[in-house]
């Protein structure tokens, strides 16, 4: 019973390098959405999808994209990685609007 | 104002104590409303839904008043276990804007 499976836990990229967090659900789940947290501002929503095909923005969109080609899938790519980035991810899936599942985190550092 | 605040502690209570957290949101509007658990270097956890009703779930009472605009947490008779940071969530216009508190950090003491 994998749940959501985020690869991987940890990583450092240097300013401008590109990457793909992965998340991947076997729940079927048709919401899935990548939040960012850092210490003092709780998690915010990065991009989120209710299906596969569909993508949207959340609250904090800029410098990366996101795709679902299917329902299990849903990476989250940083374009040319900046110190800002540096942060906690995590990927989430759920069949309603409460997030039930969170994958265990990839701790990304950018130097 | 933030869209979502909780006090962040720590609250230290003695094993066996009741204690109680709030969070307040500012828009009227939102929706629906949930407490998660997130214990350190971890995944938040969904702990419970809140129900316009108020809701309990064992030792966990979560209660909504939309007057006032702040939802709460009740955990009675602390346990050990229970030491983690609770997640106030708050769900505003569909699931696109979902929104986290900053966590109120709780510690039981032996």
């Amino acid at each position: 019973n994998a749940g959501v499976t985020q690869t991987p836990k940890f990583q450092v990229l240097k300013t401008g390098q590109s990457m793909t967090l992965q998340c991947a659900q076997d729940m079927n789940h048709e919401y899935m959405s990548w939040y960012r947290q850092d210490p003092g501002m709780g998690l915010r929503l990065i991009h989120y999808s209710v299906g596969a095909g569909i993508t949207d923005q959340g609250e904090v969109p800029n410098g990366y994209n996101v795709s679902r080609s299917t329902t299990e899938d849903f990476p989250l790519r940083l374009l040319s990685a900046a110190p800002s980035q540096t942060s906690v991810y995590f990927c989430a899936s759920s069949t309603g609007q409460a997030m039930a599942f969170f994958g265990q985190g990839t701790r990304l550092t950018v130097v | 104002r933030k869209e979502v605040e909780q006090d962040p502690g720590p609250f230290n209570v003695p094993e066996g104590a009741t204690v109680a957290f709030n969070c307040t949101y500012s828009n009227s509007a939102s929706q629906s409303f949930f407490w998660y658990r997130q214990d350190c270097r971890k995944e938040p956890k969904l702990l419970m839904s809140v129900y316009s009703s108020g809701n309990e779930d064992g030792r966990f009472t979560a209660q909504l008043n939309r007057a006032s605009q702040y939802i709460s947490l009740l955990i009675r008779d602390s346990k050990l276990s229970d030491s983690a940071t609770y997640l106030c969530v708050v769900n505003q216009e569909g699931y696109q804007k979902v929104t986290f508190g900053t966590g109120t950090k709780l510690q039981v003491i032996p």
